[in-house]
C-alpha cells in the first residue's frame, strides 16, 4: 500500500516538552514538506526538503526542527519554543512541481 | 511579495446551482496554479492544476493573468462537491504556497 503515513493520530504536549511527529513515505519522491492547518489561517508551511540531508526554512519554522537522514523519512519535532504548537499537522511529499501528496495528519495538543 | 489570496472563508449554495471559488494571486514571472481539495475525513488532494487544462469532477479553472486570477468554476453543484477548496502556487523551486481556503458547502 504505496502512499504517505503519519504517526501519531492524536499526540499530547507538556508544558517544557519536545514531541516529534513521524512521516514516512514510500513513493520514492525527493521532495517532503510539513504544513501546520489552523482554522481560518490554510496550511502554512513550517519546513520542506527537496533531498536527503538537507532542509530549508518555511514561513513559520521558529520553534519546529527537522532531519532527513533517509529519503523515505521526514520527521518533525516540535520544541518548547513553539509556544502555540495546538493544530493539525500535515506532512506531504512530491516528484512533480506543485504536485503533493499528503498524509491524514497528526492532531497536537497541549495538556 | 508572493502571494495567494481566497477572499470567502465561505460559500453557500443550493444543489444545482452554479459555483465559483475565488483565487487571486501575486507573483512575478509566470505562474503555475493548482487547486487542492479535502473532503470530510479525507486528506488533502490535488483537484487540478491550470497547466493540464482538464475538467476534473466538472470542476475548471483558468489563469487569469490580467486579473491575477485563477477561479475554480462549475456549472451545477453537487452535495458531493461539499469540502474546502484551497488554491495552491509553487514559489521558487519546490516551495508550495497555499491559501487560506474556501469552505463549499452545498444544500439539497
Amino acid at each position: 500500500d504505496g502512499g504517505i503515513t503519519q504517526s501519531p493520530k492524536y499526540l499530547f504536549r507538556k508544558e517544557g516538552q519536545n514531541v516529534t511527529l513521524s512521516c514516512e513515505q514510500n513513493l520514492n519522491h525527493d521532495a517532503m514538506y510539513w504544513y501546520r492547518q489552523d482554522p481560518g489561517q490554510g496550511l502554512r508551511l513550517i519546513y520542506y526538503s527537496q533531498i536527503v540531508n538537507d532542509f530549508q526554512k518555511g514561513d513559520i519554522a521558529e520553534g519546529y526542527s527537522v532531519s532527513r537522514e533517509k529519503k523515505e523519512s521526514f520527521p518533525l519535532t516540535v520544541t518548547s519554543a513553539q509556544k502555540n504548537p495546538t493544530a493539525f499537522y500535515l506532512c506531504a511529499s512530491s516528484a512533480d512541481r506543485g504536485k503533493l501528496f499528503f498524509g491524514s495528519g497528526t492532531q497536537l495538543s497541549v495538556l | 511579495a508572493q502571494r495567494v489570496t481566497q477572499p470567502e472563508k465561505l460559500l453557500s449554495v443550493f444543489k444545482g446551482a452554479p459555483v465559483e471559488l475565488k483565487c487571486n494571486y501575486s507573483y512575478s514571472g509566470s505562474p503555475e496554479l493548482f487547486w487542492y481539495v479535502q473532503y470530510s475525513r479525507q486528506r488533502l488532494q490535488l483537484l487540478l492544476r491550470h497547466i493540464s487544462r482538464e475538467s476534473i469532477k466538472g470542476f475548471t479553472a483558468d489563469l487569469n493573468k490580467g486579473e491575477t486570477s485563477f477561479h475554480l468554476k462549475k456549472p451545477f453543484a453537487q452535495e458531493e462537491d461539499s469540502a474546502m477548496y484551497y488554491c495552491a502556487l509553487p514559489v521558487d523551486t519546490d516551495k508550495l504556497i497555499f491559501g487560506t481556503g474556501t469552505r463549499l458547502q452545498v444544500f439539497p
